[in-house]
């Protein structure tokens, strides 16, 4: 069991240009989630996998933004036509449930910085 | 909208010292998580509490979580520069499925 990793661990890109993320969840993990955390402040909930399932998505997340996990382990986030504003530390964690207390287990991040 | 109000947002402390973080909220939550956050890296999971009224210890660091379950504590004892970092509580509602919400968190800088 290695954690969950995330890859890349920084990304610079242009404002307009296309962003992937990804995040491998410890394994037999069942629930993925992604948060985004900008500077001096805690990490907001972006969306969660349920397997292959996404079951819910805050509004944080406009239609610029996509997350898959095809096959119920790794996940990919995507970010179309990034702005400035996306400038932030995405953040992935996974949990397994039924497990009682449902406790997330985060990832290192990606920080991500739109010029 | 659940929130969770952490204080203080920021503590410089001499090592030796003790402190006590708070997390508070008008909400009632299934569990709650305190993480600590060194920078340029995710979340680091400290203990969940789920119970009210539970107290869990780990080594110099004591946490509490509320009898109602609205609110939670972490204190430490005889704070070292090691423990310098970002402390974030977070918790869950039964109905969201897991989703956490995250308070704003409380920068601590222990000076040797």
């Amino acid at each position: 069991d290695t954690g969950v990793s995330q890859d890349p661990r920084h990304k610079i890109t242009k404002r307009g240009q296309n962003v992937t993320f990804r995040c491998d969840p410890i394994s037999e993990h069942n629930r993925l989630y992604w948060y985004r955390q900008t500077l001096g402040q805690g990490p907001e909930f972006l969306t969660y996998f349920q397997n292959e399932a996404q079951l819910e998505k805050s509004r944080l997340l406009s239609d610029r933004f996509s997350a898959e996990r095809p096959k119920g382990s790794f996940s990919t986030l995507e970010i179309q036509r990034t702005e400035q504003g996306d400038s932030a530390m995405y953040l992935c964690a996974s949990s397994l449930v039924p497990g009682g207390t449902d406790t997330q287990y985060f990832g290192p991040g990606t920080r991500l910085t739109v010029l | 909208t659940q929130l969770l109000e952490q204080s203080p947002q920021f503590l410089s402390i001499q090592e030796g010292e003790n402190l006590t973080v708070y997390c508070n909220s008008s909400s009632v939550f299934s569990s709650l998580q305190w993480y600590r956050q060194e920078p340029g890296e995710g979340p680091v999971l400290l203990v969940t509490v789920v119970t009210g009224g539970e107290v869990k210890k780990l080594k110099r660091l004591t946490f509490q979580f509320g009898d109602a379950r609205k609110d939670s504590s972490l204190h430490i004892t005889a704070a070292q520069p090691g423990d310098t970092g970002l402390y974030l509580c977070a918790a869950s509602q039964w109905t969201s499925y897991g989703k956490l919400t995250f308070g704003q968190g409380t920068i601590l800088t222990v000076h040797p």
